[in-house]
Parts: structure tokens; sequence; C-alpha cells
């Protein structure tokens, strides 16, 4: 089970706008991060301290923190952007990483 | 530009050990602000942290896998590696090393562990007899 609660699975057309959730009681107290894992690659991070960009980050993709609840957003989907998203965050000690039970993203 | 790349046996026995070495080039392994993990995924499943090592040899592994983790660094060879000890099937997965970011706070002067902003490749592993 997952302390980080992801949504298993969401599909959008190109152009769209794709949300991708991630639930927990440690979002409050805690920075989140986001990974994209494209098939046969290995994972890249996209977001860290809840909404920063890496350099060489899209700018379509953005992250947002409500309180138990962190949401990355890819604004323009593109076909390149299919894969596996995975959040991730300390548990309630700060002490070890958990990951999200990733969301697998089908664009259309 | 720095590297990380994993490498060890792809066939594990049941109850062995499965010894996994992360060779980081580009950069010394002592340079910045950093710290080095494992993280694997299991086909099908998602992603786990096993654990991290710091530049001073201290680690921390996930208590879900029971004490069965060692984590070491060799900043001589620009390495750190990871010991995971009588595995089962259920340890075959693909294995990542990684490297973490450790931010400064400037205005309380702690540091926090942050995102794992770079990683190796993978390498797939199989416990079977």
């Amino acid at each position: 089970s997952y302390e980080l609660t992801q949504p298993p699975s969401l599909s959008v057309s190109p152009g769209q706008t794709a949300r991708i959730t991630c639930s927990g009681d440690v979002l409050p107290d805690h920075y989140a991060y986001w990974y994209q894992q494209r098939p046969g690659q290995a994972p890249v991070l996209l977001i860290y301290k809840d909404s920063e960009r890496p350099s060489g980050i899209p700018g379509r993709f953005s992250g947002t923190n409500s309180g138990t609840t962190v949401t990355l957003t890819i604004t323009g989907v593109q076909a390149e952007d299919e894969g596996d998203y995975y959040c991730q965050a300390p548990d309630t000690s700060g002490t070890y990483w958990m990951f999200g039970g990733g969301t697998k993203l089908t664009v259309l | 530009q720095v590297q990380l790349q994993e490498s060890g046996p792809r066939l594990v026995q049941p109850l062995q050990a499965l010894p996994l070495t992360c060779t980081v080039s580009g950069d010394s392994i002592t340079s910045g602000d950093y710290y080095w993990a494992w993280i694997r995924k299991p086909a099908g499943k998602g992603l786990e942290w096993i654990g991290h090592v710091y530049r001073s040899g201290t680690f921390i592994d996930n208590p879900s896998l029971e004490g069965r983790v060692t984590l070491s660094i060799d900043t001589s060879k620009n390495q750190f590696s990871l010991d995971l000890r009588y595995v089962t099937a259920a340890d075959t997965a693909t294995y990542y090393c990684a490297r973490g970011a450790i931010y400064f706070d400037y205005w309380t002067g702690n540091t926090s562990d942050g995102a794992f902003d770079l990683w190796g490749p993978g390498t797939m592993v199989t416990v079977s007899p």
C-alpha cells in the first residue's frame, strides 16, 4: 500500500491539459517531487519543492500544492508525454522516502 | 556532464546477496551538496526507495526491507554500493542508482534531503534458482 495516493491511469487527447493528483497526510508538512518515466527509460525529475522546475524541463509542466494534495499539470499534452508519473515525499518522520503508486498517462 | 552507471550481477540465487555498484563519472562524488540513492522498480509495479548514503558513509534504508540492506561509498573510486542480502523472487526488479540534492535553508541554517535529480539507466536483476 502507498501513503501517497495517485490515480492509476489518465487518458487525454493531444493539446489538452492533464492534471495528475497525489494525496497524502504528509504533504502539508513536506515538499513533494514529481518524476516522469517513459517506457524502457530511467525516471526524470520534473518538479521539485512542489512547484520548481529544473532547467531543461519544458514549461508545460507545472506543480501546485493545496494542503494534502499536490497536482502535476501538463498544459498542451504532447504524444511524447506518454508514460508513468510518480510523486515522491518523505514519510511522517521526514526520514524515509515514499513514492506514490504511479499514474499511467495515455495520450489518445 | 555527470553520469551514473549501475553494475552487478543480472541473475542471483535465492537467499544469496545482491551486490550492486554505481559509478559516478564526470565529477567527484564528493563535490557539491549531494547524497546517493538506490531505487528499484519491479516489473508492472511502481518505484520503491531502497535507501541512500551520504559522503560520510552514514546511510538510511527502507524499513520494509527488514535490515537486509547495507549501503557504502568509496570516494577513492567515485562509487557507491548496495548489498541486499537474503534475496527472494520479490527482489526481482530494475535497480536504479540516483543522485539526491541536499537543500540549504539560508534562513534557518538547516539542510534537508531533496529530489533525485540524476539517475542511472538502471540494471535488471532476476532472482531465480
